[in-house]
């Protein structure tokens, strides 16, 4: 049974930074792409990054910079620090597995988050 | 401002149907499987139908999902109280390279 357990939310102060980390039991980071998502107050989901079993990061263009996402195999573990907190980060990270495929039959692609932690809350206040 | 359109809201009676949309544009949807999560109040996602229209392990058979052109449709019929949630759809888009979400619907049993 796969179990994600994310730890390190609170409130932070603008420009500060945060460290989340994400507790992985039931599957390998070996094997697995592991994401961040995150959600805004009363907001859609918005992705964060993505490591490759092999250590690639993914990021969307608007995130670069300032959230460096790292992985422990030893510990099974992942985390997501992010710098120069802006008040507008200030939403529920969530980490979750990602599946990136090409459809069985046919030539589009194929990606969601099939399994997710109950996320960390993270404030950007002064 | 998500990349995917949907309604923010929707309601219907018990025992009643219900379509939430989706719409994308060529970069995403059209050329790429959507998925559907349901969230609860508090709670994270969960994915509810993978590849358009493939429901995912213990997931009614009263949730339904289809693609076609640059959109996307989560049908659910017999509608419960328990059904009651926020459902998001999601994709590939080639031009952000990476995944994309729509901005979420909050269905109400009324």
């Amino acid at each position: 049974d796969v179990q994600l357990l994310e730890t390190g939310g609170g409130l932070a102060q603008p420009g500060g930074s945060v460290r989340l980390s994400c507790f992985i039991s039931g599957l390998s980071l070996h094997d697995h792409r592991m994401a961040w998502v995150r959600q805004a107050p009363g907001k859609g989901l918005q992705w964060v990054s993505t490591i490759s079993p092999g250590g690639t990061l993914y990021q969307p263009d608007s995130l670069k910079g300032r959230f460096t996402v790292s992985r422990d195999p030893a510990a099974n573990t992942v985390s997501l620090q992010i710098d120069s907190l802006r008040v507008d980060d200030t939403a529920t990270y969530f980490c979750a597995r990602a599946q990136h495929s090409y459809c069985p039959t046919a030539t589009c692609q194929l990606y969601y988050f099939d399994n997710w932690g109950r996320g960390a809350r993270v404030i950007v206040a002064s | 401002q998500s990349v995917l359109t949907q309604p923010s809201s929707v309601s219907a009676f018990p025992g009643q149907s219900v379509t939430i949309s989706c719409f994308g544009s060529s970069s995403n949807i059209a050329n790429n499987a959507v998925n559907w999560y349901q969230q609860f109040p508090g709670e994270a996602p969960r994915l509810l139908i993978e590849y358009d229209d493939t429901r995912t392990s213990g997931v009614s058979r009263r949730f339904s999902g289809s693609r076609s052109g640059t959109s996307a449709s989560l049908a659910i019929s017999g509608l419960q109280s328990e059904d009651e949630a926020i459902y998001h759809c999601g994709a590939w888009d080639e031009s952000l390279h990476g995944p994309v979400f729509g901005g979420g619907t909050t269905l109400t049993v009324l």
